[in-house]
């Protein structure tokens, strides 16, 4: 099956710094990169995707990057505030339809 | 609007108890699908479904068990439930995109169970 690989595991940041999160990944048929933000006690919710097309899609201050030769993608999180204290899953298609494989995620903690 | 509802909250069990876990959505989604949660592990893949009456099996479907007779309601049953399968469990949904492309999955907050 699908492996992903999800680095670093643990991230400490000070507000206003710069956050970057990187995954990588096996299957060279997946076309679909999505990232998942889960705040304590909620489930994962969708923040940005990007589809195999696209180098770059940003979104204010997150911004995903898509390396199709190399098989990696990243997570780039601009001018970091508190609230950006979470877990952080990167994904690509599982084998079945509207199913993912989930990195093992990595937990940010911007301090003020 | 409540989206994806998971019921209970939180469970405890004694080894070879059975229960289930109740997941309902409200919006209109075809695809659902459950995931368990374990420290250092990421979210992995139990079951899933395309539609009313269609159920597969994802990354880790032993010890449970699945049926979707209505659209809105997706039902996890454990039927002998062992210390292995204290974990967080997600239920999610997401709908057909009219392109065919991945729509984003909708998560449920979860179901936080201790086999004891």
């Amino acid at each position: 099956g699908e492996n992903v690989e999800q680095h670093p595991s643990t991230l400490s940041v000070q507000e206003g710094d710069s956050a970057v999160i990187k995954c990588t990944y096996s299957d060279s048929a997946s076309n679909y990169f999505p990232w998942y933000k889960q705040e304590l006690g909620k489930g994962p919710q969708l923040i940005i995707d990007i589809r195999s097309n696209v180098g770059e899609k940003k979104d204010q201050r997150i911004a995903v990057t898509l390396n199709k030769t190399a098989k990696h993608f990243s997570l780039h999180i601009t001018e970091t505030q508190p609230e950006d204290s979470a877990v952080y899953f990167c994904a690509v298609p599982a084998r079945g339809y509207s199913t993912l494989t989930f990195g093992k995620g990595t937990m940010l903690l911007v301090s003020p | 609007n409540a989206g994806v509802t998971q019921t209970p909250k939180f469970q405890v069990l004694k080894t070879g108890q059975s229960m289930t876990l109740q997941c309902a959505q409200d919006m209109n989604h075809e695809y659902m699908s459950w995931y368990r949660q374990d420290p250092g592990m990421g979210l992995r893949l139990i079951h899933y479904s395309v539609g009313a009456g269609i159920t597969d099996q994802g990354e880790v479907p032993n010890g449970y068990n699945v049926s979707r007779s209505t659209t809105e309601d997706f039902p996890l049953r454990l039927l002998s439930a062992a210390p292995s399968q204290t974990s967080v469990y997600f239920c999610a949904s997401s709908y057909i995109a009219p392109t065919g492309q991945d729509s984003p999955l909708h998560f449920g907050n979860g179901t936080r169970l201790t086999v004891t």
